[in-house]
Parts: C-alpha cells; sequence; structure tokens
C-alpha cells in the first residue's frame, strides 16, 4: 500500500519570501500525487496534481510541484507568498484503482 | 456547478443521542468518501463507496457509526450513541468513478460537538 510522509508539520514565513513544503511518498510504480489546501472552516480544495507527463506542474493560485522519482518527493513550491496563504496543505498519493491516502499536513504561518 | 453539499454545518449534542450527518455529492461522481479530521489524529478516512456500495469501511472507529448510501445523489453517516470523542469535523468528497488520479471534492464539512 503507499503511503505519504509530510515532515513539517508547521512552517512559518515572511510574506514576499518563497516557500517549499515537503512531500515524500512510498510506492513501487508511479503514483498519483496531489497537493489540497484547507482554509479554516473550509474543506480540502485541490491544488495541482501529477500523474504523468512532464514533471514540474503548474497549480492554482501560484503554486507548483515537482515530481522527482529519484527521491520519491513532491515537493509544493511557491516564489512569493501572500498573507492569504496562510491555511493548511496536504499532500496526498493514489495509485490505481486504490483508495487516496492523505499526509499529516503542514501548517503554514504567514508573518508580515 | 454546486459542489459537495453537506448539512448540518454545525451540530451540537449531548451524549448518546443519535447523530445524522448528510452529504449531496456532484451529479455524475460514482465515488463517496466519510472523513474525519481532529487535532490529534488529523485527516481520517472513514468509509468510501463505488457506485453505492461501500467499498472499504476499514476505518469505520467502531459498530457505533454506520454509512449508508441509498442512492447516487446522497449519503448519511450516523452515530448511535454519540460520545464526546466523537466530537470533530467531519468531511464528505466525492470523485468521478475510475482510477484514483481523479481528485476528490470536498464539502465544508460538519463540525460536531458532544457535550
Amino acid at each position: 500500500a503507499q503511503s505519504v510522509t509530510q515532515p513539517d508539520i508547521h512552517i512559518t514565513v515572511s510574506e514576499g519570501a518563497s516557500l517549499e513544503l515537503r512531500c515524500n511518498y512510498s510506492y513501487g510504480a508511479t503514483p498519483y500525487l496531489f497537493w489540497y489546501v484547507q482554509s479554516p472552516g473550509q474543506g480540502l480544495q485541490l491544488l495541482l496534481k501529477y500523474f504523468s507527463g512532464d514533471t514540474l506542474v503548474q497549480g492554482i493560485k501560484g503554486f507548483e510541484a515537482e515530481f522527482k522519482r529519484s527521491q520519491s518527493s513532491f515537493n509544493l513550491r511557491k516564489p512569493s507568498v501572500h498573507w492569504s496563504d496562510a491555511a493548511e496543505y496536504f499532500c496526498a498519493v493514489g495509485a490505481g484503482y486504490q483508495k487516496v491516502t492523505f499526509g499529516t499536513g503542514t501548517k503554514l504561518q504567514v508573518i508580515p | 456547478d454546486a459542489g459537495v453539499i453537506q448539512s448540518p454545518r454545525h451540530e451540537v449534542t449531548e451524549m448518546g443521542q443519535e447523530v445524522t450527518l448528510r452529504c449531496k455529492p456532484i451529479s455524475g461522481h460514482n465515488s463517496l468518501f466519510w472523513y474525519r479530521q481532529t487535532m490529534m489524529r488529523g485527516l481520517e478516512l472513514l468509509i468510501y463507496f463505488n457506485n453505492n456500495v461501500p467499498i472499504d469501511d476499514s476505518g469505520m472507529p467502531e459498530d457505533r457509526f454506520s454509512a449508508k448510501m441509498p442512492n447516487a445523489s446522497f449519503s448519511t453517516l450516523k452515530i448511535q450513541p454519540s460520545e464526546p470523542r466523537d466530537s470533530a469535523v467531519y468531511f464528505c468528497a466525492s470523485r468521478p468513478a475510475g482510477q484514483s488520479n481523479q481528485p476528490q471534492h470536498f464539502g465544508d464539512g460538519t463540525r460536531l460537538s458532544i457535550l
């Protein structure tokens, strides 16, 4: 079965600074990979997904993520963070017809 | 397009009472998922359905929890009797049928407080 690890529980960045959130997965073949964002009081919203093709994927709100098979990683990046990006971010992995497995989430705090 | 609709948004009730959470998936989506989110345990998958049939209920914590999907446009999650440790935010999500490369669409959740 697949698994996913988000090693950072909480990250604080200054507004305008760059951001990278880490995600590592475990699966024997190429998995399906997702990043979701959750704002307070809301459900999870899809930021981007990868399942084949170009390993650098663009998402909404200026986010991108890069699939690196050699490192089993799918890190989320944004070149310049805005205060409205403060939220919790979840990485998720799926494979075939199996259910998707979510990571434990990374809470992002943005300071002025 | 209407998203996944959950009701109620908030529920406060006393322990021992029956609680019923409702979900209307996106039209045309054949897979439906129930999750529970708490500070301690994060996001947990409770059960999911494909074409109204429960596929995996291994995440349902105990017999007090039950879920049904009588038709393609409606699902319920019931807790009877409820306990304070059931307090959490419960999310419903749906996605088109098929492989897990299809992203799930989440509702805004039901915040449940058991006193």
